[in-house]
């Protein structure tokens, strides 16, 4: 069972403008958010990230919002760059027994058109 | 910012033969690394945690046999794919973290193909 989902497996968005990306969670017991930005054939790097105790983070042109009681967040690029084009995730951070893991959603493919 | 290094960045292999994959944290001391396995378009699945001096804890689903993970400092963790086959063809992503930090730290990735 997909515990982070992304239900948008892509999205284009023209140059200059936000992109918006989304991403569902079934656990309230997530305790930390991340969003990773990721290129074919290399590992992801790390955008930006959220508490669960806040609602908002914002970071230059990126912002997250957090909605608890709808178990979803999103990420905001704004303005979008042709750079931006990539595959976002979304991940999650669960505590069991004392250590932590991060669980991933199925991953946005963002294109930016010039 | 914290670097973690992976190598081999890709390795082609025989059926059957054994294949070692490891990530370094370079400027950082590592308590936990995490092994995840992306299959082509679809997320980045976890594979086992590993902390320091201890035995890794394998996700449902995954043979630890089959995929050895080692921790033996806070500076590199390995992972063996043992006796290796076609369908453990996949491309192998480390990352890392220190204390209670938020954010892990990926490594390259590795691409493995078993001929």
């Amino acid at each position: 069972d997909q515990q982070v989902k992304q239900n948008s497996p892509s999205l284009s968005v023209q140059e200059g403008r936000i992109s918006i990306l989304n991403c569902d969670y079934t656990n309230s017991m997530f305790d930390y958010f991340l969003w990773y930005k990721k290129y074919p054939a290399e590992g992801p790097t790390f955008l930006i990230s959220i508490s669960s105790i806040k609602d908002k983070n914002e970071d230059g042109r990126f912002t997250v919002f957090l909605n608890k009681s709808a178990k979803h967040l999103s990420l905001h690029i704004v303005p979008s760059q042709p750079g931006d084009s990539a595959v976002y995730f979304c991940a999650a951070r669960e505590w069991t027994s004392g250590t932590y893991k991060y669980i991933f959603g199925t991953g946005t493919r963002l294109k930016v058109l010039a | 910012g914290a670097v973690v290094s992976q190598h081999p960045s890709w390795v082609i292999c025989k059926s059957g033969t054994s294949v070692k994959i490891e990530c370094r944290s370079l400027d950082f001391q590592a308590t936990t690394m995490f092994w995840y396995r992306q299959f082509p378009k679809q997320s980045l699945m976890l594979m086992a945690t590993s902390n320091e001096g201890s035995k890794a804890t394998y996700e449902q689903g995954v043979e630890k046999d089959k995929f050895l993970i080692n921790h033996a400092s806070l500076t590199l963790s390995t992972l063996t794919v043992t006796s290796a086959h076609p369908e453990d063809s996949s491309f192998y992503i480390c990352s890392a973290g220190y204390g209670q930090n938020t954010e892990a730290f990926f490594g390259q990735g590795t691409r493995l193909t078993v001929v």
